[in-house]
């Protein structure tokens, strides 16, 4: 089955930095990679996705890049703040039933 | 809307005893997931439907049952609790077809002592 590993496990930045995480996958049939951020307390929840048709994808501060030779993925958060403090967590899939997820990075902005 | 609900927040058990975790969501969603979320090793499935009446194994579903009450409702049950069961568990839900949103409820936290 999908493996998804994921680094760093945590991540401290200053505020105004940027972050970047970055995962890999296993199965080269995976083509949908979304991103999910879990603040304490609460369910993970969607912050972007890319599919495999699409080598980079922006939303504002956040920007996902996918290399499908390398078989990884990286979340790009640019002038972070405290807010952005959570847990991120990226899945991979190639079926539309079930994601795969790695084991997540704690990210801390710190002032 | 409220979305994915869970219930209970929270749960003590003993083990040996039994309990059923609910979970219901409001928005016409054809799939519904249980994931467990363990420290360091992310979400991982335990079961999931794909449609009212349908339910697969995921990947860690062992000490587990589950029912697809309805299209809006999927339950997961515990009938021997084990203290390798102590965790936090998601209930999720999407539409079958598609690699869309997975929407997450609040979580139930377990402790099984």
């Amino acid at each position: 089955g999908e493996n998804v590993e994921q680094h760093p496990s945590t991540l401290s930045v200053q505020e105004g930095d940027s972050a970047v995480i970055k995962c890999t996958y296993s199965d080269s049939a995976s083509n949908y990679f979304p991103w999910y951020k879990q603040e304490l307390g609460k369910g993970p929840q969607l912050i972007i996705d890319i599919r495999s048709n699409v080598g980079e994808k922006k939303d504002q501060r956040i920007a996902v890049t996918l290399n499908k030779t390398a078989k990884h993925f990286s979340l790009h958060i640019t002038e972070t703040q405290p807010e952005d403090s959570a847990v991120y967590f990226c899945a991979a899939s190639k079926t539309a039933s079930k994601l795969t997820f790695g084991t997540g990075t704690r990210l801390q902005v710190t002032l | 809307n409220a979305g994915v609900t869970q219930t209970p927040k929270f749960q003590v058990l003993k083990t040996g005893q039994s309990m059923t975790l609910q979970c219901a969501q409001d928005m016409n969603h054809n799939s519904m997931y249980w994931y467990r979320q363990d420290p360091g090793m992310g979400l991982r499935l335990i079961y999931y439907s794909a449609s009212e009446g349908t339910t697969d194994k995921g990947e860690v579903p062992n000490g587990y049952n589950v029912s697809r009450l309805n299209k809006r409702e999927f339950s997961l049950r515990l009938e021997s609790a084990a203290p390798s069961q102590t965790s936090v568990y998601f209930c999720a839900s999407t539409w079958t077809g598609k690699q869309e949103t997975q929407y997450f409820g609040p979580g139930t936290r377990l402790l099984v002592l």
